[in-house]
């Protein structure tokens, strides 16, 4: 079936410093998306992607949708306490609802 | 109001109870999801609805139980359930097109004890 390999599981920074993360699979995806989840909350959507070669900013953060369309990272630029959290990337493959799959998450704390 | 609202936030039930959990969604989206989500494991799909029927279920045991009424509303409904279905359980929401991102409410924290 349809897996996400998302990297790394967990990293401590420093407050200030820059953060990436990425997600790659086997399959072609036709969206790829990243969400945030704070400590029992719902994931929040935080950049969606919808093309190959697509790079898309949100504040901080920078997304980008590989041109092979298997895989996207997310930087973080210039980290601060609040980003925290786990941070999941999502593909939808096929044209179908239901057809979104999760990586595993990674997990981002901040040194103040 | 945000978008997806799910209720309770908290439940604690014994084995032998029974109890309901409920989503609503104020998007105007036409399918909606319920997820589990466990410590150190990823988000598990249960049940998907895309205009108000049922199209997926995971093979998730007969003990949960997913109703959507409306396009808006969505229950899972829960019955004599085991310890190791505490967990985050998160609905979602999402427009029937290619592509469509979903949006989650806030998740219930199931307890059982």
């Amino acid at each position: 079936g349809q897996q996400l390999n998302q990297s790394p599981q967990s990293m401590f920074i420093q407050e200030g410093e820059d953060v990436s993360m990425n997600c790659t699979s086997s399959s072609i995806f036709n969206t790829w998306l990243w969400y945030k989840q704070d400590p029992g909350e719902g994931p929040v959507l935080l950049i969606a992607l919808y093309k190959a070669g697509e790079l898309t900013s949100n504040g901080r953060l920078t997304a980008q949708f590989g041109i092979t369309r298997k895989d996207s990272f997310l930087n973080i630029s210039a980290s601060i306490p609040s980003d925290v959290g786990i941070y999941f990337c999502a593909g939808i493959y096929g044209g179908s609802q239901g057809n979104l799959i999760f990586g595993k998450g990674t997990k981002l704390s901040v040194k103040p | 109001e945000t978008g997806v609202t799910q209720t309770p936030r908290h439940l604690v039930m014994g084995m032998t109870n029974k109890k309901s959990l409920k989503c609503e969604q104020h998007l105007g989206h036409n399918a909606m999801y319920w997820y589990k989500q466990s410590a150190k494991k990823p988000l598990e799909l249960m049940f998907v609805y895309s205009l108000e029927e049922r199209v997926e279920n995971n093979s998730v045991p007969s003990r949960f139980s997913p109703e959507c009424p409306n396009s808006s509303h969505l229950f899972l409904h829960l019955h004599t359930l085991q310890p190791e279905d505490s967990a985050l359980y998160l609905c979602a929401s999402s427009q029937v097109r290619w592509g469509s991102e979903a949006f989650f409410g806030q998740g219930t924290r199931l307890t059982v004890v």
